[in-house]
């Protein structure tokens, strides 16, 4: 099973503050994708990422979100200025090929 | 808009025993319907996958069926161990092409009582 890993596991900002989010995964994959979820609610498909470009993207990636890959390797979300509700769980997730996608263990972020 | 509903209640049941979750879905014709396992503060773990086209999908203690006739997916955990305690997630996708997101459920909470 391919691995996944995310830094920080927990990130603490003010409201207002650009935070970035950053995904490693281990092996060679086709697709990444973001999500998040919100403490009891749903996860929520944010953003998918192939070849370098975006391919999908949902209605809560407005202008304030962003995605990159800047080395290659890492693969980072990016939101610019956070507010309350953006607090929540985010997740990296890798595609090898199929449907099946296997998730990194998770961003906290907490918006005070 | 689509929708996907789960056993909304938490399901409670005795170790050895069949576990048996229930997806529906409307307004939607997924290519692919997946479950996965959720424990708390983690991320989801793929589980099985189930195409349009396939009616059953095992994978040892594990069992998914699909009728895309009823919009609906039963998953059945055999042989129920306490550590199979978890949030299961239904999520259906990919639809195709560049559209490879996956749409999630709520998920259903089991307990396995020892």
């Amino acid at each position: 099973e391919p691995e996944v890993t995310q830094t920080p596991s927990h990130q603490v900002t003010q409201m207002g503050q650009e935070v970035i989010l950053r995904c490693v995964p281990i092996s060679n994959h086709l697709y990444f994708y973001w999500y998040r979820q919100i403490l009891g609610q749903k996860v929520e498909f944010l953003v998918s990422f192939y070849n370098n470009e975006i391919s999908e993207k949902s209605e809560i990636f407005d202008d304030q979100f962003s995605v990159e890959r800047p080395d290659g390797s890492n693969f980072t979300l990016k939101i610019r200025s956070t507010k309350l509700e953006d607090s929540a769980m985010y997740f990296c997730a890798i595609t090898f090929f199929g449907g099946a996608q296997f998730f990194g263990p998770g961003t906290r972020l907490t918006v005070l | 808009s689509q929708k996907i509903e789960q056993n909304s209640e938490a399901l409670n049941i005795q170790e050895g025993k069949t576990a048996t979750l229930t997806c529906n879905y409307t307004n939607y014709s997924p290519a692919y319907l997946q479950w996965y396992r959720q424990d708390p503060g983690r991320g989801p773990v793929f589980l099985l996958l189930i195409r349009e086209n396939e009616k059953e999908k095992r994978k040892e203690r594990l069992k998914v069926t699909f009728d895309t006739t009823l919009k609906q997916s039963l998953f059945h955990i055999t042989a129920s161990q306490p550590a199979d305690s978890a949030t299961y997630l239904c999520a259906l996708g990919p639809t195709g092409g560049n559209n490879r997101k996956l749409i999630w459920g709520l998920g259903t909470s089991l307990a396995v009582n020892p």
